[in-house]
């Protein structure tokens, strides 16, 4: 089973300023990786597929970066709406192996 | 608009059985994958298992696999998570999602969540 890990657990950060979220994987995904952002009471979204690949709607402060085992989100310049969990999830051997999330990482202000 | 609609809210008593239903719309059912994601309240995403829904081909993850039964109804666009004996430690937020369909590309779309209390 692939193991995604995910760090810091926490992240304190100011509105304005910009942060980067790590994920890693104990073994290669190649670029099979998404995140996800999850709000209080809320169903998560999808922001980034492919490694790097913006999902329909999501404003462009947000990206992905990386490809086999490290894999990295940067949100620049945070909204208040930003603050929220986020999930990386690897799909490497889609469908037959399924997925992993990563535990997450809360970001909070 | 592409929509995925849960059923509401169950409390039921352990030992009792229970089936949860994810009714998509708004794009070609049985050409896509629905996945189920159970959250612990205060945890993290857990992925259960997904179905094709075109012709039933359901993986499960390995956590899963022998404790739920995902299944779909495609005459009416619907996919079922369900359990024939629940444990106290199947409390939890579910959540229905689509996968891509040819391709994985992450769940684009999810319902709103299905909360599951068993309590004795």
């Amino acid at each position: 089973e692939i193991v995604m890990t995910q760090s810091p657990a926490t992240l304190s950060v100011s509105p304005g300023e910009g942060v980067t979220l790590s994920c890693r994987a104990s073994q290669t995904v190649s670029i099979n990786l998404a995140w996800y952002q999850q709000k209080p009471g809320q169903a998560p979204r999808l922001l980034i597929y492919g490694a790097s690949t913006r999902a329909t709607g999501i404003p462009d402060r947000f990206s992905g970066s990386g490809s086999g085992t490290e894999f990295t989100l940067t949100i620049s310049s945070l909204r208040s709406e930003d603050f929220a969990v986020y999930y990386c999830q690897q799909y490497i051997n889609w469908p037959r192996g399924g997925y992993t999330f990563g535990q997450g990482t809360k970001l909070q202000i | 608009e592409v929509q995925l609609v849960q059923s509401g809210a169950d409390v039921k008593k352990p030992g009792e059985s229970l089936r949860i239903s994810c009714t998509g719309s708004g794009y070609n059912f049985t050409t896509y994958w629905i996945g189920w994601v159970r959250q612990v309240p205060g945890k993290g995403l857990e992925w259960m298992g997904i179905i094709y829904c075109g012709d039933s081909d359901t993986i499960y993850s390995p956590s899963f696999q022998g404790q739920v039964t995902i299944s779909v109804d495609k005459s009416i666009a619907t996919a079922y998570l369900q359990w024939s004996s629940l444990k106290a430690s199947d409390t939890a937020m579910y959540y229905c999602a689509r996968e891509g369909g040819d391709v994985a590309e992450g769940f684009e779309y999810w319902g709103q969540g299905t909360p599951v209390t068993v309590s004795s």
